[in-house]
């Protein structure tokens, strides 16, 4: 049972335009939502989060917007450089439990 | 500052053999500690977490364990591998009762073979 799905395995985007990366879930029950980052043969690190009581949150060139109606959450980088091209995994926390549930992954690939 | 320790980086081990991977978290008291896995491919499955010493909770029945020997150790173990037993293993930790944020390990790439 896959409670938050990312149906893109891939994405390419050029340098300095938009980079839109997007997350479903099912679990109405998740009260926080969060991106990481992830590079080959390294850990996860910590992009952005949001509240499940906010719509968007913002950080520099990152933004993550929240659509509770349609449980999805999208991951905007702009503009989007090299150093982007990542694999970017969405989570999300179930309310009341101490754990975080993953997607599959989108590979995002900037493209020079 | 917080850190997290995890061994080894690499790993190759035959089928039926056993395994301990360690994770060691410093800076932090009572973190709640983590498992995960990423198969081939896919996402990042939860394996294991632990709120406290002793306490484990299991998220998907298989052939692994894991323990909570002391309070800033994490161990996963396996009495004897399988070739499905291969992927990249990552320790994480969190800060109760926040837990917004997980911190990861840089993983343990393990081939059964």
């Amino acid at each position: 049972d896959q409670q938050v799905k990312q149906n893109s395995p891939s994405l390419s985007v050029q340098e300095g335009r938009i980079s839109i990366l997007n997350c479903d879930y099912t679990n109405s029950m998740f009260d926080y939502f969060l991106w990481y980052k992830k590079y080959p043969a390294e850990g996860p690190t910590f992009l952005i989060s949001i509240s499940s009581i906010k719509d968007k949150n913002e950080d520099g060139r990152f933004t993550v917007f929240l659509n509770k109606s349609a449980k999805h959450l999208s991951l905007h980088i702009v503009p989007s450089q090299p150093g982007d091209s990542a694999v970017y995994f969405c989570a999300a926390r179930v309310w009341g439990a101490q754990k975080l549930v993953f997607g599959q992954g989108t590979r995002l690939t900037i493209n020079p | 500052s917080q850190t997290i320790h995890q061994w080894p980086a690499t790993l190759v081990q035959p089928v039926g053999s056993p395994l301990s991977l360690e994770c060691t978290v410093e800076g932090t008291s009572n973190p709640n500690l983590y498992w995960y896995r990423q198969a081939a491919g896919r996402g990042l499955q939860l394996l294991f977490y632990s709120v406290g010493i002793g306490q484990i909770s299991s998220e998907v029945p298989q052939n692994l364990s894991a323990s909570r020997p002391q309070d800033r150790q994490f161990i996963l173990s396996s009495k004897k591998l399988l070739l499905s037993d291969s992927g990249f293993y990552l320790c994480a930790w969190s800060i109760p009762p926040i837990d917004t944020e997980a911190f990861f390990g840089q993983g343990t790439r393990l081939t059964v073979v």
